[in-house]
């Protein structure tokens, strides 16, 4: 599989529940960074997580990061139907340019 | 807050002409990105720029693609001789510098080849 692979490919979600997605990679990184696309648009950075760290908040985020099983997760509390978009694991080496997964596609329904 | 502006929005071209992407990066960021999206896939690095010339590039980024800051604020992409596979979305990102480690996105310009 390639270099920061999420799963699952889509979720589906009733407003208010958590929403974990999972990243997985294959290489050594420098960073790991979780970003957010709705539909159409660009991307906005979420949550970075540096390779010595294990876990890091940002609001309702909540992102972990296991560099011995070279994979990371995020989770969404308390879910709201603003949160439906895709999500993007990117993973960075020391060349500082980034590989991103395919991406998981959240629903949150209202 | 400052962003990474990228204009046009919508490009419409036929098959083999030649397009230019223009980015406006965040105005003291010192690293620059060009990344595209075929629909319904991953985001795909192309290049990466710094101190005006090419640092990194992708198998994707061959003699058909170029890029240039013709100045102080635009950052280009230029497709020559596009194909219909050219179509996508193309993002811009920009940095600022090697301590932080994020890269901030543009809104995209998708480009359809016909």
């Amino acid at each position: 599989s390639q270099q920061g692979e999420e799963d699952p490919q889509a979720l589906s979600i009733q407003e208010g529940e958590n929403a974990t997605m999972n990243c997985s990679y294959k290489t050594s990184i420098n960073n790991l960074q979780w970003y957010r696309q709705n539909s159409g648009r660009g991307l906005v950075h979420l949550i970075l997580i540096r390779s010595n760290e294990r876990e890091k908040h940002s609001g309702r985020l909540r992102v972990t990061l296991d560099t011995s099983k070279k994979s990371s997760s995020l989770l969404i509390t308390a879910s709201r139907a603003a949160d439906t978009a895709s999500y993007f694991c990117a993973t960075v080496g020391y060349g500082q340019n980034f590989v991103f997964g395919p991406g998981t596609r959240l629903s949150v329904l209202p | 807050e400052p962003e990474v502006t990228q204009t046009p929005s919508h490009q419409v071209t036929q098959m083999g002409q030649e397009v230019i992407l223009r980015c406006v990066p965040i105005s003291n960021h010192l690293y620059f990105y060009w990344y595209r999206q075929i629909l319904g896939q991953k985001v795909e690095f192309l290049v990466s720029f710094y101190n005006n010339e090419i640092s990194e590039k992708s198998e994707i980024f061959d003699d058909q693609f170029s890029v240039e800051r013709p100045d102080g604020s635009n950052f280009t992409l230029k497709i020559r001789s596009t194909k219909l596979e050219d179509s996508a979305m193309y993002f811009c990102a920009s940095r600022q510098d090697t301590s932080q480690e994020t890269q901030y996105f543009g809104p995209g310009t998708r480009l359809l080849v016909l």
